[in-house]
């Protein structure tokens, strides 16, 4: 089958480094999708993982080891527009449909 | 990227009733999909609009109850039909274009239904 997991909250410090990691089961796949989705907007994406290793955007940086079926977010300084829910998702055919994780909502506290 | 714009942004309904809620990309698109969200969850994958055929629905979906349509590479629109206070939820397009995989959202549209 295809499973997806990731924390369902994390609170964290402005300024501080904060990691999400998500795990996955899949027979195919075809790439790791993060998104941010703050509260009453539609998701926007942030990171496609296809190779292992570490992709960096700034800020954030999204992690991938296919034979361990996990990723990880990173965001680094964080800021208080970073209070959102993060969703990973796994691209597991062809045919370009995601299965998505539940999401982790992601608190940055003063 | 893409560029998507939905129809309505929101609309309060009665029990009974049909909305059809419009999603136009500003460019040619490879796939469209259609989701919905209730507040608070993940996104739950209603169908994949497919260009010039019926679409394909996800388990638990029906084409009576969600029809959809996607005349053209940039235009699509799903139908809730016959609505009750359970489809009360966010309704979420997205496309994805070119040789690429990410998926592009619009804007949502609210559903309240009485």
């Amino acid at each position: 089958g295809q499973n997806i997991d990731q924390p369902t909250e994390m609170t964290a410090t402005e300024g501080a480094i904060v990691q999400i990691n998500c795990t996955y089961q899949t027979s195919g796949f075809n790439g790791l999708f993060w998104y941010q989705q703050h509260a009453g907007e539609a998701p926007t994406f942030l990171s496609y993982n296809v190779l292992d290793g570490l992709e960096e955007k700034g800020r954030f940086s999204s992690f991938l080891s296919r034979s361990k079926g996990y990723s990880y977010l990173l965001l680094k300084e964080l800021q208080m527009k970073d209070s959102a829910s993060y969703l990973c998702a796994h691209n597991a055919g062809n045919n370009r449909k995601l299965i998505w994780g539940l999401g982790t909502s992601l608190a940055v506290n003063p | 990227s893409a560029v998507i714009s939905q129809k309505p942004s929101r609309d309060i309904c009665q029990r009974g009733t049909s909305l059809t809620i419009q999603c136009q990309v500003d460019s040619q698109v490879t796939m469209m999909f259609w989701y919905r969200q209730q507040p608070g969850q993940s996104l739950t994958l209603i169908a994949t609009a497919n260009q010039g055929s019926e679409a394909t629905y996800e388990s638990g979906f029906v084409i009576d109850k969600f029809p959809i349509s996607r005349p053209n590479l940039t235009f699509s629109t799903l139908t809730v039909s016959n609505m009750s206070p359970e489809d009360s939820s966010i309704y979420l397009c997205s496309a994805v274009g070119g040789g690429g995989y990410e998926q592009y959202f619009g804007p949502g549209t609210r559903l309240t239904v009485t």
